[in-house]
């Protein structure tokens, strides 16, 4: 069955530095999500991207952060000088259309130290 | 913003007992999801009700939307210790441009202990 993959499992950062989270979605797959985990809190939405644009965003997803697909198969979210509490889980998914089921890839845990 | 209260918070039973879990809003849902989370993975979808009074069944999950689309529950019958994860309700909402987002509750932790 067709999943979506993250990379790295794992990310260790120093604060301040800048990250980059890649996500391959499923391929036929045109709506791609970003969503966040901090330890012992609920999921929470990030972002949605459809057709090269972001179509939504949470009061997370501020200037800090940008979303980007640079080519037909990756999905990457960018974390300018990281701070402590950017400390997560970093789940991407993605959907047929906006009403379809969103899978989910297995996060990737990302450390600032 | 909808908020997703989900009880109870954890729930540790031996394998073989039947269990509920419950998701109740403050407001009206458009579309609910339940999901089943394991350690070190992402959410996985288990089913999605729209319809009020919808019973839907998954093997020895059966998934009730409630007839006013505020509450939901889970119930389990005969537990297995492979049924233990985090089960988690959200609510999908369409965006007003494109795309769509999920809001997820905290989850229930489910232990089945053999």
């Amino acid at each position: 069955e067709p999943e979506v993959t993250q990379t790295p499992s794992h990310q260790v950062t120093q604060m301040g530095q800048e990250v980059i989270l890649r996500c391959v979605p499923i391929s036929n797959h045109l709506y791609f999500y970003w969503y966040r985990q901090i330890l012992g809190q609920k999921v929470e939405f990030l972002v949605s991207f459809y057709n090269n644009e972001i179509s939504e965003k949470s009061e997370i997803f501020d200037d800090q952060f940008s979303v980007e697909r640079p080519d037909g198969s990756n999905f990457t979210l960018k974390i300018r000088s990281t701070k402590l509490e950017d400390s997560a889980m970093y789940f991407c998914a993605s959907s047929e259309t906006p009403n379809q089921p969103q899978h989910f890839g297995d996060g990737t845990r990302l450390s600032i130290l | 913003t909808q908020l997703l209260e989900q009880s109870p918070q954890f729930l540790s039973i031996q394998e073989g007992e039947n269990l509920t879990v419950y998701c109740n809003s403050s407001s009206v849902f458009s579309s609910l999801q339940w999901y089943r989370q394991e350690p070190g993975e992402g959410p996985v979808l288990l089913v999605t009700v729209v319809t009020g009074g919808e019973v839907k069944k998954l093997k020895r999950l059966t998934f009730q939307f409630g007839d006013a689309r505020k509450d939901s529950s889970l119930h389990i019958t005969a537990a297995q210790p492979g049924d233990t994860g985090l089960y988690l309700c959200a609510e999908l909402r369409e965006g007003e441009t494109s795309g769509s987002r999920l809001t997820f509750g905290e989850g229930t932790q489910l232990t089945v202990n053999p």
